[in-house]
């Protein structure tokens, strides 16, 4: 079965700085997509960036970068230069095939990140 | 605006009493799902629509009901809710989920748009 995981339930970084939150995830097809979505405070998902399996080369979107090492099945997200605005909760999701060739999209489990002044 | 409208935001109701939260959508889409959130769980499908009159069960289907008549709507029914149903509910919406081979440069790329979300507790 596919599954995403999230072993950091909470990270801290200190504004300015460099954090990488770690995503690892499971599946046997050979084709899927990566995604991250940034959850606030206030509820409402925010997609940050996509991967797709096939892509030769790491998603980036302004200050968050996608290292994705298709070898070990990870998708960690990198964002640089953290701001306050960053505190929120982090969700690593995969796009997957069903039987029924429909596709679903699968979550990870989330990790709250703060950070400080 | 592009966006998804969730209601209600907040929905505090009573065990058996059925419900409904509507979702609508003004971006043409074609997929359309439910997710609940709950702690320590992240989100988890609901139910997922590819089209009108298209529906399937997602991962946690028990108690719930959903249609697709109109492409813009994808309502979430509770016939008869219980306290284990007490969660924040997100629906979304994407032209379709983006196909891996396709890449990001794809015109087909299309991420999941999501609602505010709905806050239910049944007592």
């Amino acid at each position: 079965a596919q599954k995403i995981t999230q072993t950091q339930p909470g990270m801290f970084v200190q504004e300015k700085e460099a954090v990488t939150l770690d995503c690892t995830y499971d599946t046997s097809d050979p084709s899927y997509g990566l995604f991250w979505y940034k959850q606030p405070s206030s509820g409402e998902m925010i997609f940050l960036i996509y991967q797709g399996s096939y892509d030769q080369q790491n998603a980036t979107e302004g200050r968050y970068s996608l290292n994705f090492q298709k070898a070990r099945k990870s998708a960690n997200l990198v964002i640089s230069a953290s701001q306050l605005g960053d505190s929120a909760m982090y969700f690593c999701a995969m796009s997957v095939v069903r039987n029924t060739g429909f596709q679903k999209l699968v979550f990870g489990t989330g990790t709250r990140l703060l950070v400080s002044p | 605006e592009a966006q998804v409208t969730q209601n209600p935001r907040y929905l505090i109701t009573v065990t058996g009493k059925k419900l409904t939260v509507t979702c609508s959508q003004n971006m043409n889409h074609e997929y359309m799902s439910w997710y609940r959130q709950d702690p320590g769980l992240g989100l988890r499908q609901i139910y997922y629509s590819m089209n009108v009159e298209v529906t399937d069960k997602g991962d946690v289907p028990e108690g719930y009901k959903v249609s697709r008549k109109e492409k813009r709507n994808f309502p979430l029914i509770l016939e008869s809710p219980s306290p284990n149903q007490t969660s924040l509910y997100f629906c979304a919406s994407s032209f379709h989920l983006p196909t891996p081979w396709q890449g990001v440069e794809s015109s087909y790329n299309s991420p999941l748009h999501f609602g505010n979300g709905t806050r239910l507790t049944v007592t």
